[in-house]
């Protein structure tokens, strides 16, 4: 079974509607992470969580927003979606024990129209 | 603002070869150094990370990095075309634990 797994895999959805992504993960880490990836664009952070309570903004978390349900699930959700928010989402994960690098969820390929 | 800096490539190699891909980061600070392969269409899958100066050998892959050069390499040995991907260079914040990426090089290995 994957350590992190995210839903949907695929999703296509209109400008305003809110969506809702979701990550789960095993692996037993601490930290949470979402990114979107553009073309020639890299990754990008959007928020990171460090335990439950702690919810950070990463460097483009405009337009979203984040949930930590609990240590094994980090949702990301879009209030009301719109076309430049097209992109594929990562979840990632790490840990203090697992040393500093980050693991990665399946993603998420979010199309707006 | 930190940057870590990739050539985009592609770099293109014969099979059997050495495959040299390099990266270049901002922050004098960072402690952590990673580097990512991503298949096109996949998520990034963590194969190497360094975090002293000098080389660090795991089977095909060595990393080598130095920090008075802001410069950190990935080599690999003997390519395969099973290794024709995009490798993404990460950093590593040492107090947050937050990476900040490259954008990629694409390798493309030649039968």
């Amino acid at each position: 079974d994957a350590d992190v797994t995210q839903t949907p895999r695929n999703r296509i959805t209109k400008t305003g509607k809110r969506i809702m992504l979701e990550c789960s993960q095993t692996k037993g880490h601490d930290r949470m992470y979402w990114y979107r990836q553009d073309p020639g664009l890299g990754l990008r952070l959007i928020y990171y969580s460090f335990d439950v309570k702690d919810i950070n903004k990463g460097e483009i978390s405009d337009g979203y927003s984040v949930s930590r349900q609990a240590q094994a699930k980090f949702s990301l959700s879009l209030e009301s979606a719109i076309p430049n928010q097209t992109a594929l989402y990562f979840c990632a994960t790490s840990d203090l024990l697992a040393g500093r690098g980050q693991y990665f969820g399946p993603g998420t390929r979010l199309t707006v129209t | 603002q930190k940057e870590v800096e990739q050539n985009s490539g592609p770099l293109s190699v014969p099979e059997g070869a050495i495959a040299s891909l390099n990266c270049t980061y901002s922050d004098r600070g960072s402690q952590s150094f990673f580097w990512y392969r991503q298949y096109s269409g996949k998520s990034p899958e963590l194969i190497m990370f360094i975090y002293s100066n000098g080389d660090k050998e795991d089977g095909r892959f060595t990393a080598q990095l130095n920090k008075a050069s802001q410069y950190v390499s990935l080599l690999i040995r003997d390519s395969q075309p099973s290794d024709s991907a995009t490798y993404l260079c990460a950093v590593g914040e040492d107090s947050s634990y937050k990476l900040i990426f490259g954008s990629g090089t694409r390798l493309l290995v030649r039968p």
